[in-house]
Formats: C-alpha cells, structure tokens, sequence
C-alpha cells in the first residue's frame, strides 16, 4: 500500500509569512508524529497525536507552531511568522494504534525561510 | 524527560570490518528501542528494533544488544559493505500513551571505505 506522504517536498518562503505543510499517514495508521531535521542534525520531537488528539506537544518550539489532525488521517502543520532559522525538513511519520510501534517516515517537506 | 546519547558521531570502516555504534538512555521506563538508517537525501528507515524484554535481536549482518541495567543498546553490523554507508539513529520510547513518542540520538554517519 502507499506509504506516508508530504506535501510540498520543497519550500521557499519569505520571513513573516506563514507556510502549511501537510502530512498524509498510512491508511488505518491512528498514531501521527512530526519531527524536524535541521541540516546534519537529529531528529527533533515536535508533537504526536492520537486520532485527533494530540496528547503530547511538548516539542513545538514556539507558540508560532502549530499542528491538528481532521478525520483521524490528514495533518497540518502551521508555522506562523517564519523566521529563518525555522529552515529545516519537516517529517511526518505513522504507526499503526499507538505510540512505542514502528514509525513509518515521510519523504519530507524541505523549508526554506529567505 | 528523555535523554538519548549516541556515540560515535562519525565512523569509518573499512569494507568488510565491523561497525557497533552505541547509545545510553536516561528513563528506565523507556522499554522500545528502534534503529533507524537514513541515507543522503532520504527518509529514515527502520533497521531493527528491540523491546525491553529481549537482550539481543538478530537480522541478517545486523544485530542489536540492550543492557537494561546499564541503560544502553547498541547496533551491530557486520561485514559492512558500501552501501550500509549512511547516518544511523537510535531512539528510545516509553511505548506507551502520551510518552510513547521516540527520542532520538544525534546519529551517527557511517562511511564504509571499499
């Protein structure tokens, strides 16, 4: 089946301006997480949700981060008054009921904040 | 909260020598320890994982050793070739509820020299 997908793969971004990224998990996968990658770096906890819960947002950086889940499937997650060193790849990941199962990573969204 | 070190954060090899890349936990909770290689440009991928009742788990030219005592796991590989060249993650979890989410290490970028 098809894994999980993001959208965009790449963007580019003036500072001040909000951007949208989106995440589409697995089918049937409940569990949805965000990370973000700076270059050569690890990956860094952003939020996790449970269905359209998201129990655990302790890793949003800033109150200009924002994340929900409609449906039980698609994420959004909103970035507010961008600054630059908010440029990273955005990774979604998804498993399949609950947190401590297997992660299963997006491609990624590459943001670039000029 | 938890803490993940991973250690080396370079490592070459020569080809067909063996690589072990270590990591030490801080939350004795933590019970689901998952291995992630993530090549240039790519998503990571999952490996191998290991849950806190297992001490050893075995795939192939990979393997992964989980002291609960001491709080550390590690990855081992194998006659290592070219193309196990990549950054490689640990990551620890509690596996459950709203502290089920991964912690990752820094990584660790693997060359293996043919």
């Amino acid at each position: 089946g098809a894994g999980v997908s993001q959208s965009p793969s790449n963007k580019v971004t003036e500072k001040g301006k909000d951007v949208e990224l989106r995440c589409d998990p697995i089918s049937g996968h409940t569990a949805l997480y965000w990370y973000r990658q700076s270059l050569g770096q690890g990956l860094e906890f952003l939020i996790y949700f449970q269905g359209n819960s998201a129990p655990d947002k302790s890793g949003l950086p800033s109150d200009r981060f924002s994340a929900e889940r409609t449906g039980g499937s698609v994420s959004t997650l909103t970035i507010q008054r961008t600054q630059q060193e908010d440029s990273a790849v955005y990774l979604c990941a998804s498993s399949l009921q609950r947190a401590g199962e297997t992660q299963y990573f997006g491609p990624g969204t590459r943001l670039l904040v000029l | 909260g938890e803490n993940v070190e991973q250690h080396p954060s370079t490592l070459s090899v020569q080809e067909g020598d063996s690589a072990v890349i270590k990591c030490t936990y801080s939350d004795s909770a933590s019970n689901y320890f998952p291995w992630y290689k993530q090549e240039l440009g790519k998503r990571p991928q999952l490996i191998i994982d290991i849950r806190s009742n297992v001490g050893e788990k075995k795939d192939q030219r990979i393997a992964v050793t989980l002291n609960k005592t001491a709080k550390h796991f590690s990855l081992h590989i194998t006659e290592t070739q070219p193309e196990d060249s990549a950054v490689y993650f640990c990551a620890a979890s509690r596996g459950r509820g709203s502290q089920g989410n991964l912690i990752f290490g820094k990584g660790t970028k693997l060359s293996v020299k043919p």
